[in-house]
């Protein structure tokens, strides 16, 4: 099946600094990407609809300033925190199509980020 | 709005069947679809529908009613490692990929 890659996995920083969040699909091209946020024991929530050469398209009340969205090639999104903070804490996933049916979405594998 | 009702937790033995059902309540409806996400892990495909009616996959059968805004995934010959989170998600209409999830079954199997 066609595969996600996430990157990285963990990641732990500091109040107010950035954390980029990677997200490629290894062996298709995907021109569309999805971002979704996990809470523990909780649903995913769509954050963002990621377009290769245009803009993301944000979900309501999902903050672009915050979140920034760069889809810059057919295999590559990727997800800024910025001035991360406590309450940024959360599971991120990622997700693309185009590996397969239109109605298969493949995940990549999240990114538990901590900020202290 | 948008809702997806699912139960929260399921309890079930090795070698059982068990159905786990969503209700939905979408603007747009393109299909219903089911992932399964282990502890930490990422949410797998299981199954789609986009028409009424039965689609088997292996010990996995979904099941979709239009009319009823409604479907289920029904798992058969229950095993230990089918213990996870399930997850009924919509498409929106269009067809443009986005996915509402509902809110997640835990499934514990146990022996």
């Amino acid at each position: 099946g066609a595969v996600v890659s996430q990157h990285p996995s963990r990641v732990i920083c500091k109040s107010g600094t950035s954390v980029k969040i990677e997200c490629r699909s290894l062996d298709f091209q995907a021109t569309t990407m999805f971002w979704y946020r996990q809470f523990p024991k909780k649903s995913l929530m769509l954050m963002a609809t990621s377009n290769e050469g245009s803009k993301a398209t944000y979900e309501q009340g999902v903050e672009k300033d915050k979140f920034l969205i760069n889809h810059a090639s057919l295999t590559l999104s990727t997800l800024t925190v910025t001035s991360a903070h406590p309450e940024d804490s959360s599971f991120y996933i990622c997700s693309a199509r185009g590996g397969g049916a239109d109605n298969e979405a493949f995940f990549g594998q999240g990114t538990r980020l901590t900020v202290v | 709005g948008q809702s997806l009702e699912q139960p929260s937790e399921v309890t079930a033995v090795e070698g059982a069947i068990v159905q786990i059902n969503c209700t939905y309540q979408t603007s747009g409806f393109y299909g219903l679809s089911w992932y399964q996400q282990h502890d930490g892990g990422a949410p797998t495909f299981l199954s789609y529908n986009a028409l009424d009616g039965l689609e088997e996959t292996g010990r996995f059968s979904s099941f979709l009613s239009r009319s009823d805004s409604y479907g289920y995934l029904l798992l058969q010959e229950l095993q230990m490692k089918d213990s996870a989170s399930y997850f009924c998600a919509v498409h929106g209409s269009g067809n443009t990929g986005k996915l509402i999830f509902g809110q997640g079954t835990t499934l514990q199997v146990k022996p």
